[in-house]
């Protein structure tokens, strides 16, 4: 049973160009979580998706970023026209179950951005 | 604010000794999470604490919920290099969605 896959695991992208992180969550779980890590800071909540819905997006800028898990497929993490301060590293957790019925939550191995 | 501390921030410990690292909350855990990260990679999922007084072990690390649910130890018994890490709590809190994460517990262990 493979763990959450995140990939690319490095993206390195120039100002303004676009950024897509991928997220496969494990097997048998439909709720996806994506947190930014910078140094100094920790872990951030960004927004929490469950198959098609986008369930807290509290966390998530309000321009530029923008979260989606569709039916098929990975959940993608899509940030627009990048700036210095996007260069973070990006972790995307699922779990079988929502937050509310507390369930383990597995994190992925990363995406660590570069914006140059 | 900060919801969750961690204390202390960083530990340096002699192998072969006992460490314990502490999360302290503001408010009422609907539930608690230990993990553990190395530099550049991701979170290893340690344990789940939902119950005040609930006791978890794993191996020679032992986490624990006090009966308030506001606070955490994690205590390693006899320290190995393996230790080393930034161990990260993480709380689920009534009525959110997500899980708060404290800024870490950075253990070191020396040979």
């Amino acid at each position: 049973n493979a763990g959450v896959m995140q990939n690319p695991r490095h993206l390195v992208r120039r100002r303004g160009q676009e950024a897509r992180l991928r997220c496969s969550p494990m097997k048998g779980h439909s709720h996806v979580y994506w947190y930014r890590q910078l140094p100094e800071e920790g872990l951030k909540f960004m927004v929490y998706l469950q198959k098609e819905n986008i369930i807290d997006e509290s966390g998530m800028p309000k321009e530029r970023f923008s979260a989606e898990f569709p039916k098929e497929g990975p959940s993608i993490l899509r940030i627009q026209q990048v700036v210095r301060g996007d260069s973070a590293a990006y972790f995307c957790a699922s779990s079988r179950t929502g937050r509310g019925e507390n369930t383990e939550a597995f994190f992925g191995q990363g995406t660590r951005l570069t914006v140059v | 604010s900060q919801e969750l501390e961690q204390s202390p921030q960083s530990l340096i410990v002699q192998e072969g000794k006992n460490l314990t690292i502490n999360c302290t909350s503001s408010k009422t855990l609907y539930g608690l999470y230990w993990y553990k990260q190395k530099y550049g990679e991701g979170l290893i999922f340690l344990m789940m604490l939902q119950k005040g007084g609930e006791e978890k072990s794993h191996e020679k690390i032992t986490a624990k919920l006090d009966e308030k649910k506001q606070q955490s130890s994690l205590h390693i018994t006899a320290s190995q290099p393996s230790h080393a890490g930034i161990y990260l709590c993480g709380a689920a809190f009534y009525g959110n969605n997500r899980l708060a994460f404290g800024k870490g517990n950075q253990v070191v262990v020396i040979p």
